[in-house]
């Protein structure tokens, strides 16, 4: 099932924060964060996996809580460069206990970064 | 290359005719994945490769579309009799080992539209 992100867009102005969350109805082993500018591939960001970690890269950072299946990226002192949709992809565990690297991807938040 | 590539850019097909896309992943990379990209969506699972393995294909959406990957490098998306839902980016991704710790590297995909 399809995890949700909230909210589908959101319009900053340079410097501003932001943050996108992402939410799943089934338990979760790992969240993978991917931002795509319009005509090119997902470029990844992080990836968090469960144990309710929080991670960081630059002013770009995320969080995990596995009781909830939740998880938000929070953007800080946004920069043009950061403009472009982010996606969540969650990925599960099979019956067995075992995973592979398949992910479910949300509908995607669109940002926007303005000077 | 250094990243995964992907061919054609831009494929349009008339109704009926047979595709193939092209998929190089980044050397080494054990997994390969496909995904199917409509607009304005994220990117939605159909098939799973480990090495030469085709280990999942659920996500295929009829028995018009097939996967191939004889070497366990490059891979071969074909579509059969295209129909006009069929017209969406097809993106691959490569990753290093099978699980879900590692990070998916995304093509920059192949459009395709079928008229």
């Amino acid at each position: 099932q399809q995890p949700v992100q909230s909210p589908q867009a959101v319009i900053l102005r340079e410097g501003e924060d932001a943050v996108i969350n992402c939410s799943s109805s089934k338990a979760l082993y790992s969240v993978h964060w991917y931002r795509q500018k319009h005509g090119e591939a997902p470029v990844f960001l992080m990836i968090l996996l469960k144990g309710g970690e929080q991670k960081g890269h630059e002013k770009i950072s995320a969080s995990f809580n596995e009781k909830k299946q939740q998880s938000s990226l929070y953007l800080t002192a946004s920069q043009l460069s950061y403009s472009g949709t982010y996606f969540c992809g969650t990925g599960r565990t099979n019956a067995g206990g075992t995973s592979y690297g398949k992910l479910t991807f949300g509908q995607g938040t669109i940002l926007t970064v303005h000077p | 290359g250094a990243g995964v590539s992907q061919s054609p850019r831009y494929k349009v097909a008339k109704r009926g005719q047979d595709v193939a896309l092209r998929c190089d992943p980044i050397s080494g990379h054990v997994s390969l994945f496909w995904y199917q990209q409509a607009l304005g969506q994220g990117p939605e699972f159909l098939t799973y490769f480990q090495n030469e393995a085709q280990l999942d294909k659920s996500g295929l959406p009829s028995d018009r579309f097939f996967a191939e990957r004889p070497e366990g490098s490059v891979s071969t998306l074909k579509i059969q009799r295209t129909q006009q839902e069929d017209s969406a980016v097809y993106l691959c991704a490569s990753s290093f080992g099978p699980i879900l710790n590692q990070p998916q590297h995304f093509g920059d995909g192949t459009r395709l539209s079928i008229l």
